[in-house]
């Protein structure tokens, strides 16, 4: 069975600042990779999707991640944080093993904060 | 393009009743899955449901049930609740299609509380 390890449940940051929100998953077969972040009371949005290609991939609100295969890894990461990016955030994966489908396993989020 | 909607967005029940919850998917999609949030556990896969058919199935209780309307709206129903059946519970629907995995975009969620 898969399963997505996020290494930090709470990242506080400064305004301005750049962070890095960690995610490493496990498994031996391919596999396509989201960032998800959900606001109070809110459902999931989609940030970004790493299907395949380049390793580097962007995403909305200025966020980017970088596939690493051989570190079964996928950092979410941000130069500059505003304060409106104080939200839960989801790293998840499907894996094609199965046909795929649309079953998602996810991490347990990481609470970014930033403060003023 | 409107979004997925959820409805009811918020739902009190007692223990032992049961509930039944809507999802409908973005226009043109075809496949929609269902997903509780708790805070104990997480995020967890219901089952996922593609042209009518059940696709995909997580590791719940069969009191966990859904079904898939010709136009690709979906049920999810809930027989004998429990107290730890209080959860958001968030439809997603996507474009679906045979052996691949596509993004897939959510709903609001409903929250479910069970006294």
């Amino acid at each position: 069975a898969q399963s997505v390890t996020q290494l930090d449940s709470q990242v506080p940051v400064f305004e301005e600042a750049p962070v890095e929100l960690r995610c490493n998953y496990s498994s031996s077969v391919s596999v396509y990779l989201f960032w998800y972040v959900q606001y109070p009371n809110q459902g999931l949005q989609l940030l970004l999707k790493y299907l395949s290609g380049s390793t580097l991939v962007k995403g909305i609100n200025g966020f980017e991640a970088e596939f690493n295969k051989s570190q079964t890894s996928f950092h979410l990461r941000k130069p500059s944080v505003h304060i409106s990016d104080t939200a839960e955030y989801f790293c998840a994966v499907s894996d094609l093993s199965t046909g795929g489908g649309n079953k998602l396993t996810f991490g347990t989020g990481t609470q970014l904060k930033v403060e003023l | 393009k409107a979004g997925v909607t959820q409805t009811p967005r918020y739902l009190i029940k007692t223990r032992g009743q049961q509930v039944t919850l809507s999802c409908s998917p973005i226009s043109g999609h075809r496949s929609v899955s269902w997903y509780q949030q708790t805070p104990g556990q997480g995020l967890q896969f219901l089952f996922e449901y593609f042209s009518e058919t059940q696709r995909n199935k997580g590791n719940f209780p069969g009191r966990f049930s859904g079904r898939q309307f010709s136009n690709s709206r979906s049920e999810m129903n809930v027989s004998t609740l429990e107290l730890g059946d209080s959860a958001l519970y968030l439809c997603a629907s996507s474009s679906g299609g045979t052996g691949q995995s596509y993004e897939q975009y959510f709903g609001p969620g409903t929250r479910l509380t069970v006294t």
